[in-house]
């Protein structure tokens, strides 16, 4: 139980363009989802809170208008990086929080690697 | 703002031997304790947590201790395998929010044969 998962799990795209990830819970509904992001080497830094139904709540320094988040049902958050740069090239994962269980264990999707051009 | 230290950055130990990981938090509101392994490439695993009201808790080769005191928790793993080889990270539950936790910065250990 508690399996997350992510779509793509790769993606280049080209400078200026946007691109969407996906997060799903599969087996489990998630009020709440969290996405990271890590750069190489490095830990994952958290970039915003997902609830469903809900505005995104995102962290000190990230773009919310960069990083546009949409948690449209129980099952599915979304993350969007607009007009994406070089510098935004990193790993983006998702985790996610089942509301019938524990409220604080965080279950991770198995990222996204993300190449801008 | 809170703070989750974690030591060492990298660790290599022999096999069949044991590995220990130290995380120190700042937070003292901090009540949650997840450890999470993360192998190359892939989204980090839940190896085991540890709530504040408990000191130590276990799961096969598994360990991890809680000193709310000292505010520092530590992973053990004994008798290590090929397998356990990773980077493992420590993260501590962000004051009184029951869901975002912080993470250290992670630890690469690495078993010889």
């Amino acid at each position: 139980g508690a399996v997350v998962s992510q779509h793509p799990s790769r993606v280049i795209c080209k400078s200026g363009t946007s691109v969407k990830i996906e997060c799903r819970s599969l087996d489990f509904q998630a009020t709440t989802m969290f996405w990271y992001r890590q750069f190489p080497k490095q830990s994952l830094m958290l970039m915003a809170t997902s609830n469903e139904g809900s505005k995104a709540t995102y962290e000190q320094g990230v773009e919310k208008d960069k990083f546009l988040i949409n948690h449209a049902s129980l099952t599915l958050s979304t993350l969007t990086v607009t007009s994406a740069h070089p510098e935004d090239s990193s790993f983006y994962i998702c985790s996610a929080i089942s509301g019938g269980g524990r409220t604080d264990t965080q279950y991770f999707g198995p990222g996204t690697r993300l190449t801008v051009l | 703002g809170e703070n989750v230290e974690q030591h060492p950055s990298t660790l290599s130990v022999q096999e069949g031997d044991s590995a220990v990981i130290k995380c120190t938090y700042s937070d003292s509101a901090s009540n949650y304790f997840p450890w999470y392994k993360q192998e190359l490439g892939k989204g980090p695993q839940l190896i085991i947590d540890i709530r504040s009201n408990v000191g130590e808790k276990k799961d096969q080769r598994i360990a991890v201790t809680l000193n709310k005191t000292a505010k520092h928790f530590s992973l053990h793993i004994t008798e290590t395998q090929p397998e356990d080889s990773a980077v493992y990270f420590c993260a501590a539950s962000m004051g009184s929010s029951a869901s975002k936790i912080i993470f250290g910065s992670g630890t690469r250990l690495s078993i010889r044969p």
